[in-house]
């Protein structure tokens, strides 16, 4: 069956735009996470939905950042007024349920210039 | 916040050779999680421990926990080429549902 499918793999913006990324999580699946992956470095936890639940933005790093999940599947990421400081791969995962393994999309490679 | 650290950071292996790395935590958990991650994208789920079991095996990983130490470790026997990669240790706590991630250990296995 498909896996998760992120969009685009790469982009480059310049500082100050806006960016959306895309996430495509596996059918069925209730919970999708955003993190982010510095050069080198683990993931770093930023939004969890889960259903129709509230989500957890806890991990979001300021207001520039927010995302949506629409119909409980496809969910975007928007970070406005890009900073240097953003660059870095992006990665989604989904799971049934929030406890259980995750699946992993391919990343989008985020490079601020 | 990361709560597993993993250790060692690095670890280079001869093909063939067994790799074993570990990852401390802080919290109790419901679960620890083993990934890897090749050439920094994605992770690939390797494996799930729950924290009533002490061991479980998949091919050629086995995973051990002990939670009294509050420690995980990840052996992977037979070691080939395809294994290097980035290994992660991921828990997800008993009172919540975030998976926290640790740095991760480099697994560099020479041919």
């Amino acid at each position: 069956g498909a896996g998760v499918s992120q969009s685009p793999s790469n982009k480059v913006t310049e500082k100050g735009k806006d960016v959306e990324l895309r996430c495509d999580p596996i059918s069925g699946h209730t919970a999708l996470y955003w993190y982010r992956q510095s050069l080198g470095q683990g993931l770093e936890f930023l939004i969890y939905f889960q259903g129709n639940s509230a989500p957890d933005k806890s991990g979001l790093p300021s207001d520039r950042f927010s995302a949506e999940r629409t119909g409980g599947s496809v969910s975007t990421l928007t970070i406005q007024r890009t900073q240097q400081e953003d660059s870095a791969v992006y990665l989604c995962a989904s799971s049934f349920l929030g406890i259980n393994e995750q699946y992993f999309g391919p990343g989008t490679r985020l490079t601020v210039t | 916040s990361q709560q597993g650290e993993e250790d060692p950071q690095a670890l280079s292996i001869q093909e063939g050779e067994n790799a074993t790395m570990n990852c401390s935590y802080k919290t109790s958990i419901n679960n620890l999680q083993w990934y890897r991650q090749n050439s920094g994208r994605g992770l690939v789920h390797l494996i799930l421990i729950r924290s009533n079991e002490r061991e479980k095996h998949s091919g050629r990983l086995r995973v051990t926990l002990d939670t009294s130490k509050k420690s995980s470790s990840l052996l992977i026997t037979a070691s080939r080429a395809a294994d290097t990669a980035s290994y992660f240790c991921a828990t997800v706590p008993s009172n919540d549902y975030k998976l926290s991630f640790g740095a991760g250990t480099t697994v560099t296995v020479r041919a």
